[in-house]
């Protein structure tokens, strides 16, 4: 949605790291979630981090909060060909349920 | 465990008809989420359920959309009059309810309006 920004495309090499960012405007954004679909597919729960965090990792991935700027990335380690979809940050506020998507970016994984 | 599972998985309607679309969300959710996804952009909130009440319908375009949750588990969202701008993937979530708990997503529905 308007609420959440995210660049369209990104073309990483196999085996380097993959940087995907995410800019939101609501600054009583408290959660924030990073999601992978792939084609045909729905959507699938990568990680998700509060906003009182800076950082999370999980195993090949991890995360970034900038609450200042209001920006959230997600760093993919190692990025292999199964890494190719269109990933999409989402935010949603406390006391509030339902999310907000970016529009996703596209990461295409190249040998 | 079971994820959330949607039927049908592809539905093809002629403009102006009735469709229903199914959501079964993962067992001892008990909020449900309904979103609209169109080609090339992310989902957009149609409604959100808690238990069998709908708790926040905000994102329903217009009155040709409904949906139901009468035992507080299976959902079926509703468009009547279809029109061809109705054309997306419908996809269904369900989370444990508490602010913060994360949506399981479904696979979809694709539904295409002629």
């Amino acid at each position: 949605g308007e609420d959440v920004e995210q660049s369209l495309f990104l073309s990483v090499r196999e085996g380097d790291s993959s940087v995907i960012n995410c800019t939101y405007t609501d600054s009583s954004s408290t959660y924030l979630y990073w999601y992978k679909q792939e084609p045909g597919a729905g959507l699938q729960l990568l990680t998700y981090i509060f906003s009182n965090m800076d950082m999370k990792q999980d195993q090949r991935l991890t995360v970034l909060l900038n609450k200042k700027d209001k920006h959230l990335s997600l760093r993919i380690a190692d990025t292999q060909t199964g890494d190719s979809a269109i990933y999409f940050c989402a935010e949603t506020t406390l006391n509030d349920y339902k999310l907000s998507f970016g529009a996703g970016t596209t990461v295409t994984v190249r040998a | 465990g079971a994820g959330v599972s949607q039927t049908p998985s592809n539905k093809v309607t002629e403009k102006g008809k009735y469709v229903e679309l199914r959501c079964d969300p993962i067992s001892g959710h008990t909020a449900l989420y309904w979103y609209r996804q169109s080609l090339g952009q992310g989902p957009e909130f149609l409604i959100y359920f808690q238990g069998t009440g709908a708790a926040d319908d905000s994102g329903l375009p217009n009155d040709r959309f409904f949906a139901v949750r009468p035992e507080g588990s299976v959902s079926t969202l509703k468009i009547q009059r279809t029109e061809r701008g109705d054309s997306a993937v419908y996809l269904c979530a369900s989370s444990l309810g508490d602010s913060g708990s994360p949506l399981h997503f479904g696979n979809g529905t694709r539904l295409t309006v002629t």
